[in-house]
């Protein structure tokens, strides 16, 4: 097990675009987590996932914001029309849903819209 | 409603001088609590947490936090700073029963070590 596993590290894309990344938690962990992180901030919740069901959304999650987890496995977070505002690192995290282990981040996409 | 106040964004200290990072909390449920550490262009590293149990946590790197009930802080430390300790660190409180649900984090501090 190689840890929790983000794709792409960092991607330069230019406003309006479209992007997507990857997220592959630890195969064992049934909850997959993403935050987002500012410079010069402590990381934002975004959303999660048990197995492949959202549970919960932040209000920081626009409509131009989709997160999937098919299949309980990977998940992908998009964001459409980007705007220079979503220039952040985006991290992902996994856990189990109970027990004492905690939490496993992934080093994270950085994204810069310009 | 669950906050995190770490204080001082920015704290330098001396190679082999006490290493004291400041955080208090408040929650409306039993705290789960945390001190992650980040370096430049990495993700998240755990140090320590303290879920239940004895309040004085030991973590890797030779850090080790206590939790406080009647002072909602979990101040972090390490006796002696090494240059390799130089990296932002974040608190960071459960905000809810759920055992593993969503963190609030404070807004990190950043240590740099000086020779």
């Amino acid at each position: 097990d190689t840890g929790v596993s983000q794709n792409p590290r960092h991607k330069i894309t230019k406003r309006g675009q479209n992007v997507t990344f990857r997220c592959d938690p630890i195969s064992e962990h049934n909850r997959l987590y993403w935050y987002r992180q500012t410079l010069g901030q402590g990381p934002e919740f975004l959303t999660y996932f048990q197995n492949e069901a959202q549970l919960e959304k932040s209000r920081l999650l626009s409509d131009r914001f989709s997160a999937e987890r098919p299949k309980g496995s990977f998940s992908t977070l998009e964001i459409q029309r980007t705007e220079q505002g979503d220039s952040a690192m985006y991290l992902c995290a996994s856990s189990f849903s109970t027990g004492a282990l905690g939490y496993t981040f992934g080093s994270g996409t950085r994204l810069t819209v310009v | 409603a669950q906050s995190v106040t770490q204080l001082g964004s920015h704290v330098s200290v001396s190679e082999g001088a006490l290493v004291l990072l400041r955080c208090n909390y408040s929650s409306s449920v039993p705290p789960y609590l945390f001190w992650y550490v980040q370096y430049p262009n990495q993700g998240l590293q755990l140090l320590l947490k303290y879920t239940t149990g004895a309040t004085l946590v030991k973590g890797i790197n030779g850090f080790e936090a206590e939790f406080k009930k009647s002072e909602t802080s979990f101040h972090l430390t390490k006796p002696s700073a090494h240059m390799s300790d130089a990296a932002e660190y974040f608190c960071a409180v459960r905000t809810t029963t759920d055992s593993w649900g969503k963190l609030q984090f404070g807004a990190g501090t950043q240590v740099v070590v000086t020779p």
